[in-house]
């Protein structure tokens, strides 16, 4: 069965603590793997797709890396906005073409100044 | 470029009642997709749309229907409504089916179910 699992369920940072969200996957195929922010009472804000192992993009303070079974979210120094909850996502890859996504259970980030 | 739209954006019902919640996606998406969300499950699958045919449905009682229409937007109907109801449902749009497409999601219908 196609599952995503998020590490760890909540953290929290000083202002400038760099650290790492995990995000680990098992489907029977990967088509991409997607990271959101969510803040509350909002939906969630795409990020990045990352679609093969290896790859890597950032944005500001921001890094997902992907490999064969995981995908990271590093965050360099980071601020009070930057807390939010950060979700991982995988779209389902069989029974024809679908947007569907299998999304992880996020992390909490709560970064304190 | 307007967002996608989600109306109401909150609501209270009691057990038994109906509701329906609408969605605006951007324009020109041609994709609905409605997801539940809930502290203890997250992100859970619902329904999807394209061209006003759903496409793909989630592990979801009958009770939970949607629809829609030729114009791209879509509503979600939930019948004879449950405590455990009670949720964040957020509605994301997308250009197409194909390929590992991007998301946008709307700010979500917050349902209270007294």
């Amino acid at each position: 069965e196609d599952q995503v699992t998020q590490s760890p369920e909540a953290l929290r940072l000083q202002e400038g603590e760099s650290s790492s969200l995990n995000c680990s996957y098992t489907v029977s195929g990967l088509r991409g793997l997607f990271w959101y922010r969510q803040d509350p009472g909002k939906g969630p804000e795409f990020l990045f797709t990352l679609y093969s192992a290896g790859e890597e993009k950032e944005k500001e303070r921001l890094k997902a890396t992907l490999t064969k079974k995981e995908s990271f979210l590093h965050i360099t120094a980071p601020k009070p906005e930057d807390s939010a909850t950060y979700l991982c996502a995988v779209p389902l890859i069989y029974g024809g073409a679908t947007n569907k996504l299998i999304f992880g259970t996020g992390t909490l980030l709560a970064v304190q100044p | 470029k307007a967002g996608v739209t989600q109306t109401p954006r909150y609501l209270i019902k009691t057990r038994g009642q109906q509701v329906t919640l609408s969605c605006s996606p951007i324009s020109g998406h041609r994709s609905v997709s409605w997801y539940q969300q809930t502290p203890g499950q997250g992100l859970q699958f619902l329904f999807e749309y394209f061209s006003e045919t759903q496409r793909n449905k989630g592990n979801f009682p009958g009770r939970f229907s949607g629809r829609q229409f030729s114009n791209s937007r879509s509503e979600m109907n939930v019948s004879t409504l449950e405590l455990g109801d009670s949720a964040l449902y957020l509605c994301a749009s997308s250009p197409r089916l194909t390929g590992a497409n991007v998301l946008t999601f709307g700010a979500g219908s917050r349902l209270t179910v007294l």
